[in-house]
Parts: C-alpha cells; sequence; structure tokens
C-alpha cells in the first residue's frame, strides 16, 4: 500500500535555528499537506500544495511539493520554543477509484531550547 | 466558529467492554472522517461520511468496529468488545466539500485506554 517515510523522526534544536523536514513516498501524491500537532489536540493545518513544483509560505512556514510529485519538504526559519510539536506530512490521491483519503508521515517531532 | 466537538476527551475501559465515541462536525461540513491515531504514528482513516453515506470503510475492522450518522451531521463509532490494541486516540475531521476536499479540521480526539 501508499507509505509516506517522514525524516527525521525528532529533532531538538537551539532557538533561533532554521529547521528543515522532508518527506518521501512511492507514490504520485496530487496533493501535499502539512500539519502541526500539539499534545492532547488534532493535527492543524499549515500548509496545503497543489502543484507539483509549488513553493507556499505561511509566515516563517516555507513548504515545495517536488517535482516528482514524490516528495515535500517543510522549513521553519527562526524557530521559537511555540514550534514545539508532532509535524505530520499528508498525501492526498484524488480521481476516480480513490476517495481523497490523506496518507500521513510518521511525524516529526520538534523540541526547541530557549 | 465552533470547531469539531468529540466526546469523551478520554475513555478508560477494560477489555471486552464496549465503548462509543460521539463527534460533532462543523457546522455544514458534509464530510466527516474518523481516523485511528497510535502513538508515535500519523492518523490512518478508518471510515469516511458524505452525509450520512459511509463512502469509504475499508480501513474499518468491521468484526468490532462500526459507525453512524444517522442525519448526515453527528456521528458516532463504536467498538464492541474492546481489545487491548484498540488503545489509542480516535479523531474525528470534517471538511466542507464533497470528493475529499483537502482541508480537513480535526477534534481534538478522545483517548481510549483498554485494561
Amino acid at each position: 500500500g501508499q507509505q509516506l517515510n517522514q525524516s527525521p523522526q525528532s529533532m531538538f534544536i537551539q532557538e533561533g535555528e532554521d529547521v528543515s523536514m522532508n518527506c518521501t513516498s512511492s507514490s504520485i501524491f496530487n496533493t501535499w499537506l502539512w500539519y502541526k500537532q500539539d499534545p492532547g489536540e488534532g493535527p492543524v493545518l499549515l500548509i496545503a500544495l497543489y502543484k507539483a513544483g509549488e513553493l507556499t509560505s505561511n509566515g516563517r512556514l516555507t513548504a515545495q511539493f517536488g517535482i516528482t510529485r514524490k516528495d515535500s519538504f517543510l522549513n521553519i526559519s527562526a524557530s521559537i520554543p511555540s514550534d514545539v510539536g508532532i509535524y505530520f506530512c499528508a498525501g492526498q490521491l484524488k480521481g476516480s477509484g480513490n476517495t481523497g483519503k490523506l496518507i500521513f508521515g510518521q511525524g516529526t517531532t520538534l523540541q526547541v531550547k530557549p | 466558529e465552533a470547531g469539531v466537538v468529540q466526546s469523551p476527551r478520554y475513555k478508560i475501559i477494560e477489555k471486552k467492554q464496549p465503548v462509543a465515541f460521539w463527534c460533532n462536525p462543523i457546522s455544514g461540513h458534509n464530510t466527516l472522517y474518523w481516523y485511528l491515531q497510535n502513538l508515535g504514528q500519523g492518523p490512518e482513516l478508518l471510515i469516511r461520511y458524505e452525509n450520512e453515506e459511509a463512502v469509504d470503510d475499508s480501513q474499518l475492522p468491521k468484526d468490532r468496529f462500526s459507525a453512524e450518522r444517522l442525519k448526515g451531521v453527528d456521528s458516532t463509532l463504536k467498538i464492541q468488545p474492546a481489545e487491548l490494541g484498540d488503545s489509542a486516540v480516535y479523531l474525528c475531521a470534517s471538511s466542507p466539500g464533497e470528493g475529499g476536499y483537502n482541508e480537513q479540521f480535526f477534534g481534538p480526539g478522545t483517548r481510549l485506554t483498554v485494561l
């Protein structure tokens, strides 16, 4: 079945540092999404990418949809303590035979040291 | 605007007992999802509803799990009987469009512990 490999599994960084995480897939996706999940809460959408090669920013976050449509990365610049959490990538297929189901990566746990 | 509401937030039961989770989606959202999230993993889809119709339940273990969305609004997910391996967070999400529109809004989840 479809699987997403997300790396790194965890990161422990100093406040102010930049962060990069990525996601790769054996399958082609039409949409890539990045979510953040805080403890005891559900995932919250950060960035959605709809076209291969698309580069999108949301404040200090930047994400790109890989040209091959099999990968995506998320960068966080100048990290702050509230960036702590678990970041998930998710890919979505569309079209006949698919229900638009989201396939999630395993998550990247980010810890920021003040 | 209120987000997706789930209850209870936490549930502890003994194995072989039944359990039910309730979800109220964002008002006007036609599509409702139930996800299972094991510790250290991303969510995995159990079932998706378009209004009151279950359009994708291929990942729902139908021998013990059941779900319903009778009036196309609230939904319940039931496990009977629960097993130790069912301990996880059960997330509900909703989205405004049909056909798997991708902006899904998640509730806080119900954390189930089976002893």
